[in-house]
């Protein structure tokens, strides 16, 4: 089944770029059907949506952070990423890569695992 | 802006007990959208349910999800030991702040 793993620093400096990377196994990323997500939890919080990224290249920001993220797709590694710009302790988060599906229903599933991220001198 | 509501903040129930879980809309919405996720500490959220009232592959069937309009419910019939945790439910790119089940 299809399996999601992010990757990254733990640690990034306040103003500069956090960068994650999530790996898709068993199963294509280039397959289509589905959207490729990130989502974020702030410690002892709730979930929040970052954006979303097809195969093709197209993507959708959640609004209040669309100024500052980018993610990009790689088929060819089956890998997708996050950047998130100019970064303050209020990013300090874990992040989870996850596969959305929009079409009929919507749902993520699965998700990875999850990567703390601190955003601290 | 759909705002997703989720009621109680926090339900202290025994194992063997039901459990009664809300989500309220902030508006009408199409129930195709509306799915539900456990979480447990230190674990990535698991989806339950999706389509208001799908189960997901592998979930037991003590759960069960139901709703329409602006109110959704889900369901557990009889808790289990492995039960106790945060539930969201979600919308689109919306969750609801969450509602943590916890060992009376």
């Amino acid at each position: 089944q299809v399996q999601l793993q992010e990757s990254g620093p733990g640690l990034v400096k306040p103003s500069q770029t956090l960068s994650l990377t999530c790996t898709v196994s068993g199963g294509s990323i280039s397959s289509g059907g589905y959207y490729w997500s990130w989502i974020r939890q702030h410690p002892g919080k709730g979930l929040e949506w970052i954006g979303y990224i097809y195969y093709s290249g197209s993507t959708y920001y959640n609004p209040s952070l669309k100024s500052r993220v980018t993610i990009s797709v790689d088929t060819s590694k089956n890998q997708f990423s996050l950047k998130l710009s100019s970064v303050t302790a209020a990013d300090t988060a874990v992040y989870y890569c996850a596969r959305e599906r929009t079409t009929v229903t919507h749902w993520f599933d699965p998700w990875g695992q999850g990567t703390l991220v601190t955003v601290s001198s | 802006e759909i705002v997703l509501t989720q009621s109680p903040g926090t339900l202290s129930l025994s194992p063997g007990e039901r459990a009664t879980l809300s989500c309220r809309a902030s508006q009408s919405v199409s129930s195709s959208y509306l799915a539900w996720y456990q979480q447990k500490p230190g674990q990535a959220p698991r989806l339950l349910i999706y389509g208001a009232s799908s189960r997901a592959t592998g979930i037991p069937d003590r759960f069960s999800g139901s709703g329409s309009g602006t109110d959704f419910t889900l369901t557990i019939s009889r808790l289990e030991p492995e039960d106790f945790a945060v539930y969201y439910c979600q919308l689109a790119i919306t969750f609801g702040q969450g509602t943590r089940l916890e060992i009376k």
